[in-house]
């Protein structure tokens, strides 16, 4: 079965300083997709950048970066330069065939 | 940028009562679905849907609730006899393809609160 592990319930970061969010996912498929969504207080999801299972390179989307590392199963979320409009809830999800499975999320502080 | 809508953003019933929750999905998308976040949790899925007919539901799309893609725009949600425990914030979804590299576009959400 496919899940995806997020052990960081919550962060406080300095503003300006680069953030990592961890992730962990366990799949037996050989093809997947590795996604990180923003739901800010409003509520709506806003996706962030995507990691295929084939993907050599990290992707990489202005200030996010995904450091997909496949032999452990992780795919953490880098933000370099925090601003205070990244305070958010942080979901890790993978795409398996037809749904999105996600992860329980990281509520992410920016401190001004 | 082409995004996906629903209405209401927010709405308010009495258990018992049928709710019928809208999305009209991005244009060039084939692919739909519907999830819902129970505040503070995380977000799951329930149901997947193409060529006008579920292809995919999890164990809480269960008979009371349905989809349909009534014209070629809207797609909806229908939960027959809302209970307590459906209220919840609904995600309608859409994406071109099923392929894993596919993105899902998420709407905005109908926070939904059963009484």
């Amino acid at each position: 079965a496919q899940k995806i592990t997020q052990t960081q319930p919550g962060m406080f970061v300095q503003e300006k300083e680069a953030v990592t969010l961890d992730c962990t996912y366990d799949t037996s498929d050989p093809s997947y997709g590795l996604f990180w969504y923003k739901q800010p207080s409003s509520g709506e999801m806003i996706f962030l950048i995507y990691q295929g299972s084939y993907d050599q390179q990290n992707a990489t989307e202005g200030r996010y970066s995904l450091n997909f590392q496949k032999a452990r199963k992780s795919a953490n979320l880098v933000i370099s330069a925090s601003q205070l409009g990244d305070s958010a809830m942080y979901f890790c999800a993978m795409r398996a065939w037809d749904k999105i499975i996600f992860g329980k999320g990281t509520r992410l502080h920016i401190l001004p | 940028e082409p995004e996906v809508t629903q209405t209401p953003s927010h709405q308010v019933t009495q258990m018992g009562q049928e709710v019928i929750l809208r999305c009209v999905p991005i244009s060039n998308h084939l692919y739909f679905y519907w999830y819902r976040q129970i505040l503070g949790q995380k977000v799951e899925f329930l149901v997947s849907f193409y060529n006008n007919e579920i292809s995919e539901k999890s164990e809480i799309f269960d008979d009371q609730f349905s989809v349909e893609r009534p014209d070629g725009s809207n797609f909806t949600l229908k939960i027959r006899s809302t209970k307590l425990e459906d209220s919840a914030m609904y995600f309608c979804a859409s994406s071109r393809d099923r392929e894993s590299a596919e993105t899902q576009y998420f709407g905005p959400g109908t926070r939904l609160l059963v009484l």
